[in-house]
């Protein structure tokens, strides 16, 4: 069954570093979304992709974060200077359509900032 | 905006029994979706069910079972004769055309934390 694969499975890197994490989205699906969830916390949206531009980003998505889909195959994210506050789980998300489908989430990437 | 709260924090039961989470939802969308994501302790989120706003039928899957009640904006699941396994986070999510946005994001519930002991 396809799945969504996301690199690496963890991160540890210090404070205002950048980090790349990595995604393979289902390869016939057009839509793509990065969320993220703080430990014990709920899944929050971070960005929506499609048609190689960002649809949407929420007020988390700021200046520090970027993605990118440079091959048709890799969806990334990157973020500029990490903080403290980026420690989190990010998981990738992708979509066939929006209509009628659900999204297919990535394993994850913990993401530990020190 | 849409939103999605789950009350229930962490429940706790005993092997073989049944158990409901709850999910009550907002939207002013009429046409939404939407979702069950279970969360085991590995950290990856499993899709269990997506029901649309204009399909009001109960599901039944095996021990899982869901309950959609538009009326009172209602999404339950219910897990029959639960197990050990079936120990995880539960999430609850909206996803609605309007204030979903155009990629009909996913906005999610705090989750449950589902407990069964042996």
């Amino acid at each position: 069954e396809p799945e969504v694969t996301q690199t690496p499975s963890h991160q540890v890197t210090q404070m205002g570093q950048e980090v790349i994490l990595r995604c393979v989205p289902i390869s016939n699906h057009l839509y793509f979304y990065w969320y993220r969830q703080i430990l014990g916390q709920k899944v929050e949206f971070l960005v929506s992709f499609y048609n190689n531009e960002i649809s949407e980003k929420s007020e988390i998505f700021d200046d520090q974060f970027s993605v990118e889909r440079p091959d048709g195959s890799n969806f990334t994210l990157k973020i500029r200077s990490t903080k403290l506050e980026d420690s989190a789980m990010y998981f990738c998300a992708s979509r066939r359509q929006v209509l009628g489908t659900e999204a297919f989430f990535g394993q994850g990437t913990r993401l530990t900032v020190v | 905006a849409q939103k999605v709260t789950q009350a229930q924090t962490e429940i706790s039961v005993v092997e073989k029994e049944d158990v409901t989470l709850d999910c009550v939802y907002e939207t002013r969308d009429t046409t939404y979706y939407l979702f069950w994501y279970k969360q085991p302790p590995s950290g990856e989120l499993v899709f269990l069910i997506r029901r649309n706003s204009f399909d009001e039928q109960n599901e039944i899957s095996g021990r899982y079972s869901w309950n959609f009640q538009k009326s009172t904006s209602s999404f339950n699941f219910t897990i029959t004769a639960s197990q050990v396994v079936d120990s995880a986070v539960y999430f609850c999510a909206l996803s609605g055309k309007n204030s979903g946005g155009s990629n009909y994001k996913l906005t999610f519930g705090k989750g449950t934390l589902l407990t069964v002991n042996p």
